[in-house]
């Protein structure tokens, strides 16, 4: 069966300092990926999304980035955060129109 | 672009009472449709979808909704709530020909006894 691995669980940075989560799945090849963000009282924003190795598509201009070094395995990152990067971040895999399977999560606060 | 709104943000409800939680979307091509719930701190979990064929579409947790492509709704129902369904719902719609979700900004469940 398929599953998503997605770490920390949460995460305080400071302001300025890098980020790097991660996310890999198991049990699938070639999976869509995606990066969601949800601030608090918000409702989910695509971030980024990936159709295979080393294609990353950007939704919304920002101060994050994403690769994806392996098929399975889906990176965030910024270089130095701002104060708005805080929340909590999802990723999600899909293959067709089954709908998409989502991580635990991670919640960033940067302070 | 697809578009979803939820007209709820929160919804209380007593033990046990019926509840109905409401999505309207707006698409100028063919969809796929998904209620997801998340309990505190989690990442979301699938209810249920629809991609085609009969409008009544049955899920986990006894909740159930129906697709009206003429109002272009897909409202959630459950005919009796527990105080275990306390949580945040979301309605999210994917264009049929490519697959990315957007999602509704949710909708806030209290289940009280």
């Amino acid at each position: 069966s398929q599953t998503i691995h997605q770490w920390p669980a949460t995460l305080v940075q400071p302001v300025g300092s890098p980020l790097s989560l991660e996310c890999t799945v198991e049990g699938t090849s070639n999976p869509n990926l995606y990066w969601y963000r949800q601030a608090a009282g918000r409702g989910l924003q695509l971030l980024f999304y990936s159709v295979g190795i080393g294609q990353i598509s950007s939704e919304v201009p920002q101060n994050l980035s994403a690769s994806r070094p392996q098929d399975r395995q889906f990176i965030l990152s910024s270089k130095k955060l701002l104060l708005s990067d805080s929340g909590f971040y999802l990723c999600a895999w899909s293959q067709g129109a089954e709908g998409y399977t989502f991580g635990s999560g991670t919640r960033l606060t940067v302070v | 672009a697809q578009s979803v709104t939820q007209l709820d943000s929160q919804v209380p409800v007593f033990e046990e009472a019926p509840v109905e939680l409401r999505c309207n979307y707006s698409s100028s091509v063919s969809v796929y449709l998904f209620w997801y719930v998340q309990y505190p701190n989690q990442g979301l979990q699938l209810l249920l979808k629809y991609l085609s064929g009969s409008t009544l579409v049955k899920g986990i947790n006894g909740f159930e909704a129906e697709f009206n492509k003429s109002q272009t709704s897909f409202h959630l129902r459950k005919p009796s709530v527990h105080i275990s369904d306390t949580a945040e719902y979301f309605c999210a719609v994917s264009r049929s020909n490519d697959y990315k979700l957007s999602f509704g900004a949710g909708t806030t469940v209290t289940v009280r006894a």
